[in-house]
């Protein structure tokens, strides 16, 4: 098994710009999640799909912020315009299903916004 | 919603002692409380889990324990290995709105000294 891939591993940007994670989950699972790390904040959700269908996004951030999951084995997670304040580490995981506890985590994505 | 705190937030042992690591929950509701173990520049990674209707769970070197009543939960990691220093994560899972999600504790870094 792969496990959650996410992509780029790093990404570094100049403010303003539009920033474009992605994130593949385990095949099979039906839930997946984005997640925030900062050192200040910890690990934040921002949203989590439930079969490709977003059921909470209470905490992305602001409006520049937006997830998508169009089929079962793809997400993005958008900034536009980034700002400094959004570098962090980005975090996708799924799980089998809404009933299912145990989330499996990808390695992340480094953000830094110059 | 729920709160989860976990404590201490460094923690410094010599090698081949044991490490233990606490969090307290908010929300009664909670059954199922996971660790995760997060390495450098790595995503959080399930290392052991324990539902509500067990008061312990052992792993070879690795435990957990719960305390319903008092709502606290705890890892105990015996005879740590330099391998065992990374941060680690509690979590509870529980009911959020309509839906279900996973809500983090502030980490803990583990340091073992050789």
């Amino acid at each position: 098994d792969a496990g959650v891939i996410q992509s780029p591993r790093h990404e570094v940007t100049e403010m303003g710009q539009e920033v474009t994670l992605r994130c593949k989950p385990i095949s099979g699972h039906n839930s997946l999640f984005w997640y925030r790390q900062t050192m200040m904040r910890g690990l934040e959700l921002l949203i989590y799909f439930n079969n490709n269908v977003p059921i909470d996004d209470s905490g992305m951030p602001e409006d520049r912020f937006s997830a998508k999951m169009p089929n079962a084995s793809f997400s993005t997670l958008k900034i536009q315009p980034s700002e400094p304040r959004d570098s962090a580490v980005y975090f996708c995981a799924s799980r089998l299903g809404a009933t299912q506890e145990t989330q499996y985590f990808g390695p992340g994505t480094r953000l830094l916004v110059l | 919603g729920e709160n989860v705190e976990q404590h201490p937030s460094t923690l410094s042992v010599q090698e081949g002692d044991s490490a233990v690591i606490k969090c307290t929950y908010s929300d009664s509701a909670s059954n199922y409380f996971p660790w995760y173990k997060q390495e450098l520049g790595k995503g959080p990674q399930l290392i052991i889990d324990i539902r509500s209707n067990v008061g312990e769970k052992k792993d070879q070197r690795i435990a957990v324990t719960l305390n319903k009543t008092a709502k606290h939960f705890s890892l105990h990691i015996t005879e740590t290995q330099p391998e065992d220093s990374a941060v680690y994560f509690c979590a509870a899972w529980t009911l959020s709105g309509s839906a279900r999600q996973l809500t983090f504790g502030s980490g803990t870094q583990l340091t073992v000294l050789p």
